[in-house]
């Protein structure tokens, strides 16, 4: 089945440190991946749409500047979280479709201190 | 905005027990699938239902798909440990150009006590 490799799975890092996370789809295309935050025992919200060659689509209320998304070949997109904050601690997943059924990635978990 | 909700948030059942999770679009869903997560992992595809009124079992589960399209249900029947985890219902919308949006229900908590 398809896969999709998300990097890294866990990082901590000092406030006001920017954090950079990979995700890429192994044996498929992705012209489009969409990256996610689930806080703890919460539900996953979908921040952005990342688009293959194009500005990434974020969701309401995600900045874009904060949270930057780049999708520069057709099997990788990074999110980079700019400047992070302690509140900005959680667990980031991608995806990629394929035939309408997302695969994630393995989920990156970030700390913040 | 759109909202998918998931009812009950939390259940915990004894092993062998039945058990039932529902979920509820506040709009029209081109079709609807259903997850599962483990603690502390990642969401799993379990299925997709696109038609009015489909149903579909995979041994133990049964995804029903409401006729409106704005609900599903998923039931498991005879519990069993290792369904502990979170499903999540997850309708995709469209919203008029060429991506359709995954939006993610609320999620039901499954414990299962042995």
């Amino acid at each position: 089945g398809a896969v999709v490799s998300q990097h890294p799975s866990w990082v901590i890092c000092k406030s006001g440190t920017s954090v950079k996370i990979e995700c890429r789809s192994l044996d498929f295309q992705a012209t489009t991946m969409f990256w996610y935050r689930q806080f703890p025992k919460q539900s996953l919200m979908l921040m952005a749409t990342s688009n293959e060659g194009s500005k990434a689509t974020y969701e309401q209320g995600v900045e874009k500047d904060k949270f930057l998304i780049n999708h520069a070949s057709l099997t990788l997109s990074t999110l980079t979280v700019t400047s992070a904050h302690p509140e900005d601690s959680s667990f980031y997943i991608c995806s990629a479709p394929r035939t309408n059924i997302q695969y994630f990635g393995a989920g990156t978990r970030l700390s913040v201190l | 905005g759109q909202q998918v909700m998931q009812i009950p948030q939390y259940q915990h059942v004894q092993e062998g027990e039945d058990f039932t999770t529902y979920c509820n679009s506040s709009t029209t869903l081109s079709n609807i699938q259903w997850y599962k997560q483990r603690p502390g992992g990642h969401p799993v595809f379990l299925i997709q239902l696109v038609k009015s009124g489909e149903v579909k079992k995979q041994k133990r589960l049964t995804f029903q798909f409401g006729e409106a399209k704005k609900n599903s249900s998923l039931h498991i029947t005879a519990t069993q440990t290792t369904d502990v985890g979170t499903y999540f219902c997850a309708g995709l919308m469209n919203y008029g150009g060429a991506t359709n949006k995954l939006i993610f229900g609320t999620g039901t908590l499954l414990a299962v006590q042995p």
